[in-house]
């Protein structure tokens, strides 16, 4: 089973930041968030990934709260190409054990 | 940089038959691993195929088997096709040596839509 848990739906519009909440609240200490999204009928497409400290890259930033049991996924300027499917995985070493997928949060941006 | 590549990409098979479905990683990973997709679900992990070897298994029957080739492209094979096995089957790739640490991850390829009649 999924040990992240997501809103199933959420709306942004369009040139707004998303922020996409997720709670894993038993996380273990050595165990990444990762964050893929999968647009209609495509493979998943991977976003970032955190340890512990903030993250960012050119695609979003990611804030995981010091506690560690959950974290938010910010896309700073939202385009309707960013209308996907988000999932929060958490995991060992994402290249070497399987990523365990929940259902995900379905972001709709609106224009 | 080409990415992971898959083939075919839509597939009709019915009940009973076999099939047999190809995944090419992104240059330099010498990891891939499989995920089957049902409609409205998040991917399932099937298996992880490492120095030519299945590393992990999922909760999948012998039905689905697996064989990496050398230069790691992979093949996916499922036996006796059900109804149930209609899905999206993803290939992932990754560096999965001692050298790739706890920081990489997954790329996923486009996927294989196989429709079961």
């Amino acid at each position: 089973d999924a040990k992240t848990t997501q809103p199933p739906s959420m709306d942004c519009a369009e040139g707004r930041a998303a922020n996409l909440p997720c709670n894993h609240s038993t996380i273990s200490g050595n165990e990444y968030v990762y964050w893929y999204r999968q647009i209609h009928s495509q493979g998943p497409q991977y976003i970032i990934h955190g340890l512990k400290n903030n993250e960012t890259n050119e695609m979003a930033s990611l804030i995981i709260t010091e506690d560690r049991k959950s974290s938010t996924l910010i896309l700073p300027h939202a385009t309707l190409r960013d209308t996907a499917v988000y999932y929060c995985i958490v995991g060992y070493g994402g290249a070497t054990n399987k990523l365990i997928f929940g259902t995900g949060t379905l972001l709709a941006v609106q224009p | 940089d080409a990415g992971v590549t898959q083939s075919p990409t839509h597939l009709i098979k019915t009940r009973g038959q076999q099939v047999t479905l190809r995944c090419s990683p992104k240059s330099g990973h010498d990891t891939v691993s499989w995920y089957q997709q049902a409609l409205g679900q998040g991917p399932q992990f099937i298996f992880q195929y490492y120095e030519e070897e299945e590393r992990q298994r999922g909760n999948f029957p012998d039905r689905f088997s697996g064989h990496q080739f050398p230069n790691y492209s992979s093949e996916l094979n499922v036996n006796a096709l059900l109804l149930g096995d209609s899905a999206l089957y993803l290939c992932a790739s990754s560096l999965g040596g001692w050298t790739s640490g706890l920081t990489d991850t997954q790329y996923f390829g486009p996927g294989t839509r196989l429709t079961v009649l």
